[in-house]
């Protein structure tokens, strides 16, 4: 079995910190992304990545960054944390770049910036 | 840009009952259909995946199919348990994933 996995499942942070969100897949897989989720306005792709060292904007970017330095590994990096990034983030994963694969969820990160 | 609405947001059930979940997206050119399970709280597991090929897909008591002429979606959920209370969510696949905002399921034992 895919497994998925995300280094808190819960984090407060204060606001202008910079935050670390770590995510790493155990099954060789070339996608990796970076969602958020939010009450009424479901998920919404920040980030993600079909290789190492590639990155490719999502819906909503501002404020992001990601590194992808190894396969397995995809950090999401909130340079100067805000108060409206207060939210759920979810890592998922997909065998290869075709999109036709299913996609692996891990098990979320609840992040609030107080 | 790919929409995916799913109607109702949030629905209750006697348990035993059989229950369908609807899921409708715009732009029929898809690659495949899937649908999740969310605990609260928790990440998404995948329930079900439907390539763009097929009409439905199988496991155990759930049932999904697939009509991309119309763009619709089901989930068909047979003698509902109080376990399978969770949100249901629904996923089609372009050239990125796009998602529902899901419906969430209460049985009620």
């Amino acid at each position: 079995d895919v497994k998925v996995t995300q280094s808190s499942r819960y984090l407060v942070k204060r606001t202008g910190e910079k935050v670390f969100l770590e995510c790493v897949q155990d099954m060789d897989h070339e996608n990796m992304f970076w969602y958020r989720q939010d009450p009424g306005l479901g998920l919404r792709l920040i980030y993600f990545s079909y290789d190492v060292k590639m990155k490719e904007k999502g819906d909503i970017p501002e404020g992001y960054s990601v590194s992808r330095e190894k396969k397995e590994r995809f950090s999401l990096i909130l340079e100067s944390a805000s108060t409206n990034q207060t939210s759920m983030y979810l890592c998922a994963s997909t065998k290869t770049r075709v999109l036709s694969y299913e996609q692996y969820f891990g098990p979320g990160t609840r992040l609030t910036v107080t | 840009k790919q929409e995916v609405t799913q109607i109702p947001a949030a629905l209750s059930v006697p348990e035993g009952e059989n229950l369908v979940l609807n899921c409708s997206f715009t732009d029929s050119a898809i690659y495949n259909l899937q649908w999740f399970r969310q605990d609260p709280g928790k990440g998404l597991t995948s329930l079900l995946l439907i390539q763009s090929s097929q009409r439905e897909q199988t496991s155990g008591r759930l049932n999904a199919s697939l009509d991309k002429s119309s763009g619709r979606s089901t989930l068909y959920i047979a003698a509902s348990q109080p376990g399978d209370s969770a949100t249901y969510l629904c996923a089609c696949t372009g050239n990125q994933f796009y998602f529902g905002t899901g419906t969430s399921l209460t049985v009620i034992p």
